[in-house]
């Protein structure tokens, strides 16, 4: 079974300097990684996702997340924060399987990572 | 594209009724949906699956009576929640996903049962 580690619930940075929420995961064989937003009474938005290639993947609101597969992690970061990447943040996980079916494309979330951006 | 729409967005109801939630993948066919239930500030927790045209695969401890989903094509799934209670308030979404990798979130329902 996969699993997934946000070890920070809160993390605090002030605006303009670079962030980094942490990720880990655990899963049988290659993983598909994937970092989602979720503002307040919003479902979540996809910012980025890792399925193979270069380690480091470039998604939405300038946010970018290196996979590192010796320390199975997956950190999300971003140069400059701003106030409005205040949000919850979730680092998920689903394993690469040769058969995909329904259940199959299941994703194990991480318990979420409160960003508040300080101005 | 990729967009999947909930409705009602929030919700309140008395308890001993029952709700329906719906979830619409508006621009492509999901033969796949998921229902996630979440409390504030927690992650998701995945409460069933579904795939078109058969019945859903709950998780363990989710009672299948009372949390009744139908995805009867394949841009609907429903989620209905019978003879609520106060317990059974929180915010619920749905996402859903084609043959690709990826899933697709809707906005969520905030349910409060008084």
């Amino acid at each position: 079974a996969q699993s997934v580690a946000q070890p920070e619930d809160q993390v605090n940075v002030a605006e303009g300097n670079p962030l980094t929420v942490k990720c880990t995961y655990s899963v049988s064989g290659n993983p598909y990684l994937f970092w989602y937003v979720q503002y307040p009474n919003r479902g979540l938005q996809f910012l980025l996702k890792y399925i193979t290639g270069d380690n480091l993947v470039k998604g939405s609101y300038g946010f970018e997340a290196e996979f590192n597969k010796s320390q199975t992690s997956f950190h999300l970061k971003k140069p400059s924060a701003l106030v409005s990447d205040s949000a919850l943040y979730f680092c998920a996980v689903r394993p690469i399987l040769l058969i995909s079916s329904g259940s199959a494309r299941q994703l194990t979330f991480g318990s979420g990572t409160q960003l508040t951006v300080l101005p | 594209g990729a967009v999947v729409s909930q409705h009602p967005s929030w919700v309140i109801c008395k308890s001993g009724t029952s709700v329906k939630i719906e979830c619409r993948s508006l621009d492509f066919q999901a033969t796949t949906m998921f229902w996630y239930r979440q409390f504030p500030k927690q992650s998701l927790m995945l409460m069933a699956t579904s795939n078109e045209g058969s019945k859903a695969t709950y998780e363990q401890g989710v009672e299948k009576d009372k949390f009744l989903i139908n995805h009867a094509s394949l841009t609907l799934s429903t989620l209905t929640v019978t003879s609520a209670h106060p317990e059974d308030s929180s915010f619920y979404i749905c996402s859903a996903s084609s043959v690709s990798y990826e899933q697709y979130f809707g906005p969520g329902t905030r349910l409060t049962v008084t």
